[in-house]
């Protein structure tokens, strides 16, 4: 059981809007920022946004985050075949003084 | 770039320990922490261990104390997590991951498929 909630799963057509969330705690999300990340399986998870809502360089600006107090939500716009993986969120938790992360949603392009 | 490169894959028995190497190239190797990351089959990522290369002091998720070490070489630039009495619900992939000023991973190693059965 992960201490982050994602839905386990997410989908939309090309070219749609699809947004995944994150729920977590005051100890977590509500007093630390959230970092996302898309995961291949079988390749190492890449950062997708770090501190709530900001995008590492290379990352298309159609990949957006926000937080707003105990929960945080990834963005995806325009959606394209290549932009189906798994997604997870994470951030530090104060009580467990460790990253939490959640539990991945697995997002398909129809 | 930042480059974590793991060991390949292991097979153990339930009771014996594996030990993990990952490998850090693209950065200076003692200006970041180290996390250690695994995934089961079908499950999340959960949080195992931080190590800070520098001075090689460690923070192990409560879970894991007294059957994970983290240890570092500064002089190859690599850390290793040796996991101990390892049991089925041991399988699963393990991770390293370089930490940033957030205290999250901002990038990863390949991952390392560790199986325990008998």
């Amino acid at each position: 059981q992960s201490v982050l909630t994602q839905p386990p799963s997410a989908s939309g057509t090309p070219g749609q809007r699809v947004t995944i969330s994150c729920s977590g705690s005051d100890s977590n999300i509500g007093s630390n920022n959230v970092n996302w990340y898309h995961h291949f399986p079988g390749t190492a998870p890449k950062l997708l946004i770090y501190r709530n809502n900001q995008r590492p360089s290379g990352v298309p600006d159609r990949f957006s985050g926000s937080k707003s107090g105990t929960s945080a939500s990834l963005a995806i716009s325009g959606l394209q075949s290549e932009d189906e993986a798994d997604y997870y969120c994470a951030a530090w938790d104060e009580s467990l003084n460790g990253p939490v992360f959640g539990g991945g949603t697995k997002l398909t392009v129809l | 770039q930042v480059q974590l490169v793991q060991s390949g894959a292991e097979v153990k028995k339930p009771g014996a320990s594996v030990k993990v190497s990952c490998k850090a190239s693209g950065y200076i190797f003692t200006s970041y922490y180290i996390y250690w990351v695994r995934q089961a089959p079908g499950q999340g990522l959960e949080w195992m261990g931080i190590l800070n290369p520098s001075v090689g002091n460690t923070i192990y998720a409560q879970k894991f104390q007294g059957r994970v070490t983290l240890t570092r070489d500064t002089s190859t630039s690599t850390v290793y997590m040796e996991l101990t009495s390892l049991r089925s619900e041991d399988t699963a992939v393990y991770y390293c991951a370089r930490g940033s000023g957030s205290g999250l991973p901002d990038g990863w190693g390949q991952g390392t498929l560790v199986t325990v059965s008998s």
